[in-house]
C-alpha cells in the first residue's frame, strides 16, 4: 500500500518570497509521483510529475519539484510566488503499471500576502 | 481538446434521495476514474472504469455505484443519501498511453 503525507498544512508566505511544499511517501513498490493545484471551487490541475528519468522536474507556472529515492520525498517548489499562486496544493502517488489509484496527501494551503 | 467535463456542476439532495452524476473523459481516454473530495477525509478513490469494465474500487459502500458506456463516458449512482455523502465528486480521465489523469471541475453534492 502507498500513502502520502504533506507536513505542512497551511503555508503563509509573502509574495516574491521563495516557497517550498513538502512531501513524503511510503510505498513498498515503485511509484510515479505528481503534484496537483486546486484553486477555490474548481477541480484539480496537474503542475508536474515524475514518471522516471531526471529527479529534477520543471512544471507549469515556474513550479518544480526534486524526487528523492532515499528520503523518499518530492517537495514542491517555486523560487518567487505571486498573489495568484494562492491555492490548495496535492501530492499524489500511484504505483506504476496501467491500473492503480491516486493517493493524494490531505493538502497544503499556500496563501501569498502582498 | 476539450478537457473533462461533469455534469452538473452543483446539486442539493435530502437525505433518502439517490443522484446521478455524470462525466465525460476527453476525447481518446477510455480510463474515467472517480473521487470524493471533503474536508474531513480529504480525496479518496472511489472507482476506476475502463473499456465500460470496473477495474478498480475503493473502500465505500455499496451505496456508491458506477458505470462506464462504450463512448468511454461514465456515470456515478449514489442511493439513499446521508448527510455525510455531501462533498465535491470528481472525475478524472486518462489514456493507457499515459500514466496522468485529468481532472474534471467536479460536482459540489449537498445533501440536506
Amino acid at each position: 500500500a502507498q500513502s502520502v503525507t504533506q507536513l505542512d498544512s497551511q503555508v503563509p508566505v509573502f509574495e516574491e518570497a521563495p516557497v517550498e511544499l513538502r512531501c513524503n511517501y511510503s510505498s513498498s513498490v515503485s511509484v510515479y509521483l505528481f503534484w496537483y493545484v486546486q484553486y477555490p471551487n474548481q477541480g484539480l490541475q496537474l503542475l508536474l510529475k515524475y514518471l522516471s528519468g531526471s529527479t529534477l522536474v520543471k512544471g507549469i507556472n515556474g513550479f518544480e519539484a526534486e524526487f528523492n529515492k532515499s528520503q523518499t520525498s518530492f517537495h514542491l517548489r517555486k523560487p518567487s510566488v505571486h498573489i495568484s499562486d494562492t491555492a490548495e496544493y496535492f501530492c499524489a502517488v500511484r504505483r506504476r503499471g496501467s491500473q492503480g489509484n491516486l493517493i493524494f496527501g490531505k493538502g497544503t494551503k499556500l496563501s501569498v500576502k502582498p | 481538446k476539450a478537457g473533462v467535463t461533469q455534469t452538473p456542476r452543483y446539486l442539493i439532495k435530502t437525505r433518502g434521495q439517490q443522484v446521478t452524476l455524470s462525466c465525460s473523459p476527453i476525447s481518446g481516454h477510455r480510463s474515467v476514474s472517480w473521487y470524493q473530495q471533503t474536508p474531513g477525509q480529504g480525496l479518496q478513490f472511489l472507482f476506476e472504469y475502463f473499456s465500460e469494465t470496473q477495474r478498480n474500487k475503493g473502500n465505500f459502500p455499496g451505496r456508491f455505484s458506477g458505470r462506464q458506456f462504450s463512448n468511454s463516458r461514465s456515470e456515478m449512482n449514489v442511493s439513499t443519501l446521508e448527510l455525510g455523502d455531501s462533498a465535491l465528486y470528481l472525475c478524472a480521465s486518462r489514456t493507457e498511453l499515459t500514466d496522468t489523469q485529468y481532472f474534471g471541475p467536479g460536482t459540489r453534492l449537498t445533501v440536506l
